[in-house]
């Protein structure tokens, strides 16, 4: 099976930038995406990173080690509209010559403060 | 449709009774999954289809949860004999391609509360 660690919660100050780490444990790695979740909306895609490196896009990026089973998203300039859970995802090849899977961790809880 | 459709929004049941959840996919989506998100908590893999190809149940948590697809697009996820566990919130998401960084794009979830 998979298994995700993220933070429960991050609390951070309007207009600095926080990080949000992810480490996984799974076999048959494909990649690791990111989701972002306002309270009662739907998660909504972030980044993907599929080879080891730091991925930009706008104010947040998305930084993946493969050898080390570890990623994290970056957020930049914070605003309070970022206050939102973030959850970080693996693909993996599916089972039994089943379609690839994607499991979510459990969701960093972000909390900005003005 | 414009995005991926839920209805309802809101389910109160009666442990013991049985519910369908609906799911309308973006149109053209070929591959349609089921998440389980409980308060607090992240996504738990239901089942997941993929076009034509038998689906991928192993997520499903008894058999008193079923799910189908037909004609490729609309899908309805059964529970039989709710119980107060299964209270949750019933996320869909489709997407367009098989490609690993395809992403998901979700519905607003439906609801569910047994009481």
């Amino acid at each position: 099976g998979q298994s995700l660690e993220q933070p429960s919660e991050v609390t951070a100050v309007e207009g600095a930038i926080v990080q949000i780490n992810c480490t996984y444990q799974t076999s048959g790695f494909y990649g690791l995406s990111w989701y972002q979740q306002h309270d009662g909306g739907a998660p909504t895609f972030l980044s993907y990173n599929a080879l080891d490196g730091l991925e930009e896009t706008g104010r947040f990026s998305s930084f993946l080690s493969r050898s080390d089973s570890y990623g994290y998203l970056l957020l930049q300039e914070l605003q309070m509209k970022d206050s939102a859970s973030y959850f970080c995802a693996v693909r993996v090849r599916g089972s039994g010559g089943g379609a690839d899977g994607l499991t979510f961790g459990k969701g960093t809880h972000l909390i900005i403060q003005p | 449709g414009a995005g991926v459709s839920q209805s309802p929004s809101n389910k109160v049941t009666e442990k013991g009774k049985d519910v369908e959840l609906r799911c309308d996919p973006i149109s053209g989506h070929t591959a349609l999954y089921w998440y389980r998100q409980s308060l607090g908590q992240g996504l738990e893999f239901l089942i997941y289809f993929q076009g034509n190809s038998a689906p991928d149940k192993s997520g499903l948590p008894s058999d008193r949860f079923s799910a189908e697809r037909t004609g490729g697009s609309v899908s309805t996820l059964t529970i039989q004999r709710t119980q107060q566990e299964d209270s949750a919130v019933y996320l869909c998401a489709s997407t367009a391609r098989q490609g690993r960084n395809s992403p998901l794009h979700f519905g607003n979830g439906t609801r569910l509360t047994v009481t």
